[in-house]
């Protein structure tokens, strides 16, 4: 029943600071995303990966890294952490139908990233 | 380039009153999705219906419905007898090649 799993679900960091933020989901879903929430900004795509292998930009991939580690994990990594990446974090994942990401999103409960 | 705009930012209504969310979009393809996310306050966010551009039939689940027109390129949420537990934020979401591309949302606020 877990669905996707979001670890941690809090951090405060310091400028300088490097950390991973990690993602596991349960539903054999090909596709996961990554995306940060900031007021007034809805979500926007950091990174995506459309299957298993593959990663891809997403809107604001600048300042991140990620890999895919296996078909459940996806994780997202903060070499040098800045205060302009204070944000909610989201991870998501989705079944893959063809090339349109037809299938609905399923989120984790996200992470709220504080960088001082 | 594809583009979702909720322009209205936050709406407040009492309780029991009807309240449309409008959704406008932008793409080139004519193949695309179309879905609606709930975030109540709580933070998790919860997938509401999913509509595909070939399918502008509105539908309607309890208290929600959608109006999909593709001629005005909008896909708009209608909650019906609005309750408190309806207070949350609402994002319309536009799918292309495997990504999607969000609204900024619409906190709705329901009073009691």
């Amino acid at each position: 029943n877990a669905g996707v799993t979001q670890t941690p679900k809090f951090q405060v960091l310091k400028t300088g600071q490097s950390m991973t933020l990690q993602c596991a989901q349960d539903m054999n879903h090909n596709s996961m995303y990554w995306y940060r929430q900031d007021p007034g900004m809805g979500l926007r795509l950091i990174y995506y990966s459309a299957s298993e292998g593959t990663t891809d930009k997403g809107e604001v991939p600048n300042g991140y890294n990620v890999s895919r580690l296996n078909k459940r994990e996806f994780s997202l990594r903060l070499e040098s952490a800045a205060p302009s990446q204070t944000s909610v974090y989201f991870c998501a994942s989705s079944g893959f139908g063809t090339t349109y990401s037809n299938q609905p999103q399923h989120f984790g409960d996200g992470t709220r990233l504080s960088i001082l | 380039a594809q583009k979702v705009t909720q322009a209205q930012t936050e709406i407040s209504v009492v309780e029991k009153e009807d309240v449309t969310l409008d959704c406008v979009y932008e793409t080139r393809d004519t193949t695309y999705y179309l879905f609606w996310y709930k975030q109540p306050p709580s933070g998790e966010l919860v997938f509401l219906i999913r509509r595909n551009s070939f399918d502008e039939q509105n539908e309607i689940s309890g208290r929600y419905s959608w109006n999909f027109q593709k001629s005005t390129s909008s896909f708009n949420f209608t909650i019906t007898a609005s309750q408190v537990v309806d207070s949350a934020v609402y994002f319309c979401a536009l799918s292309g090649t495997y990504k999607y591309i969000f609204g900024t949302g619409t906190r709705l606020k329901v009073l009691a």
